[in-house]
């Protein structure tokens, strides 16, 4: 049974273009996460939602938006594709209110590629 | 603001050689703090952590961490390399009283040979 689960896995597209990526995880985590690892390996939050609601928005272009349907799907909406944003996304989940010291499960990543 | 630095992009050792993978933080306030492991095109998964208590700190696979508060230092070990640790390895740190906000460093490659 996977844990945090992502589609598409791999996603390529033209500049422009709008996308969305899709998480849901089955461990009744109320807290998710999206992270960007860009081609240097380097890891950075990008938004967390607890319980539906923002609890962390890092300075992301406007054009990436969040949706938390439920406590267990967050999906990622990213319109006007830039060259910029080809990346690995991963989505992560941690039990609890989002606190410091919870552990995140990641998700197996989704590589987006900007052409 | 908040940094983690890791010594060292790319760690090579033989097999059955001790792991030693640095990573310092910046902050003051000493933060939580959280080595991951990434095998290829896969995502990340939990070594361990620490958050209070011992400083010395057990994860999977044989690994462990202490905390020095002295060197503001978590530093991975493990006593003998498998084939199978080769991997790229993140120290993160998440900082005491807010919110669950990784900050991650550059990551370290470990390649282990025969």
């Amino acid at each position: 049974d996977t844990a945090v689960s992502q589609t598409p896995k791999y996603l390529v597209t033209q500049m422009g273009n709008d996308k969305s990526i899709k998480c849901e995880q089955n461990l009744g985590h109320d807290t998710m996460y999206w992270y960007k690892q860009d081609s240097k390996k380097f890891l950075k939050i990008m938004f967390s939602y607890n319980n539906k609601e923002l609890i962390i928005n890092e300075t992301v272009p406007n054009r990436f938006s969040p949706k938390s349907p439920d406590k267990a799907h967050l999906n990622l909406h990213i319109n006007s594709l830039e060259l910029g944003d080809s990346a690995v996304y991963f989505c992560a989940s941690s039990q609890g209110s989002g606190l410091a010291t919870d552990t995140q499960y990641f998700g197996p990543g989704t590589r987006l590629t900007v052409l | 603001a908040q940094s983690v630095t890791q010594l060292g992009s790319h760690v090579s050792v033989s097999e059955g050689a001790l792991v030693l993978l640095r990573c310092n933080y910046s902050s003051s306030v000493p933060p939580y703090l959280f080595w991951y492991v990434q095998y290829p095109n896969q995502g990340l998964q939990l070594l361990l952590k620490y958050t209070t208590g011992a400083t010395l700190v057990k994860g999977i696979n044989g690994f462990e961490a202490e905390f020095k508060k002295s060197e503001t230092s978590f530093h991975l070990t493990k006593p003998s390399a498998h084939m199978s640790d080769a991997a790229e390895y993140f120290c993160a740190v998440s900082e005491a009283g807010g919110y669950n906000k990784l900050i991650f460093g550059a990551g370290t490659r470990l390649a282990v040979h025969p």
